[in-house]
């Protein structure tokens, strides 16, 4: 898996949009861009993936840009509950008919402020 | 509800003890993980399995024992285990799909494991 930045902390005001930046600039073709939350206590959960085209789903937007080295995680109305660390990984599309696990980094703590 | 259950949620054991965790996914998928997350480290994967078949084992120590016997559940039994070893182990599973696209990984909420 390509390495990905992301910054260590963020704050967020509630009903306000979340921006989460990623930086992923070894970023090779065949690697997706995912995004995943982990709320503390419990697994990580999978909110949205995107190649190269921008993709939108009931959680959340995600922006690529157009040489793919970076992204950004777009959540709309950001409420209390959405406060959780966000990590952002390139990760293999395409295996071969093998599986292959993502490779998880520190993530970014988002705090959504009341 | 995650479409992956994991029990027990919380374990103690004894280093000398023996124990086994539980994974079930109801997502009808065919390939499933080990995760472990000790405290203010990233997530780090373990084992994978498809079509269970372990593909994959990260360097992990063999008082840590996998069991996939079918693409439902997933086993990890553990024996002898240190102290360092407490940490949130993590089940997770996907699609996987020949040259098709993988699908996203869906986690369990883990196993909380102390080992005293």
């Amino acid at each position: 898996d390509a390495k990905t930045t992301q910054p260590t902390s963020m704050d967020c005001a509630e009903g306000r949009a979340a921006n989460l930046p990623c930086n992923h600039s070894t970023i090779s073709g065949n690697e997706y861009v995912y995004w995943y939350r982990q709320i503390h206590s419990q697994g990580p959960q999978y909110i949205i993936h995107g190649l190269k085209n921008n993709e939108t789903n009931e959680m959340a937007s995600l922006i690529i840009t157009e040489d793919r080295k970076s992204s950004t995680l777009i959540l709309p109305h950001a409420t209390l509950r959405d406060t959780a660390v966000y990590y952002c990984i390139a990760g293999a599309a395409y295996s071969g008919g093998g599986a292959d696990g993502l490779t998880f980094g520190k993530g970014t703590h988002l705090i959504i402020q009341p | 509800e995650t479409g992956v259950t994991q029990t027990p949620r919380h374990l103690v054991m004894g280093m000398t003890n023996k124990k086994s965790l539980k994974c079930e996914q109801h997502l009808g998928h065919n390939a499933m993980y080990w995760y472990k997350q000790s405290a203010k480290k990233p997530l780090e994967l373990m084992f994978v399995y498809s079509l269970e078949e372990r593909v994959e084992n990260n360097s992990v120590p063999s008082r840590f024992s996998p069991e996939c016997p079918n693409s439902s559940h997933l086993f990890l039994h553990l024996h002898t285990l240190q102290p360092e070893d407490s940490a949130l182990y993590l089940c997770a599973s996907s699609q996987v799909r020949g040259t098709y696209p993988n699908s996203p990984l869906h986690f369990g909420n883990g196993t909380r494991l102390t080992v005293t």
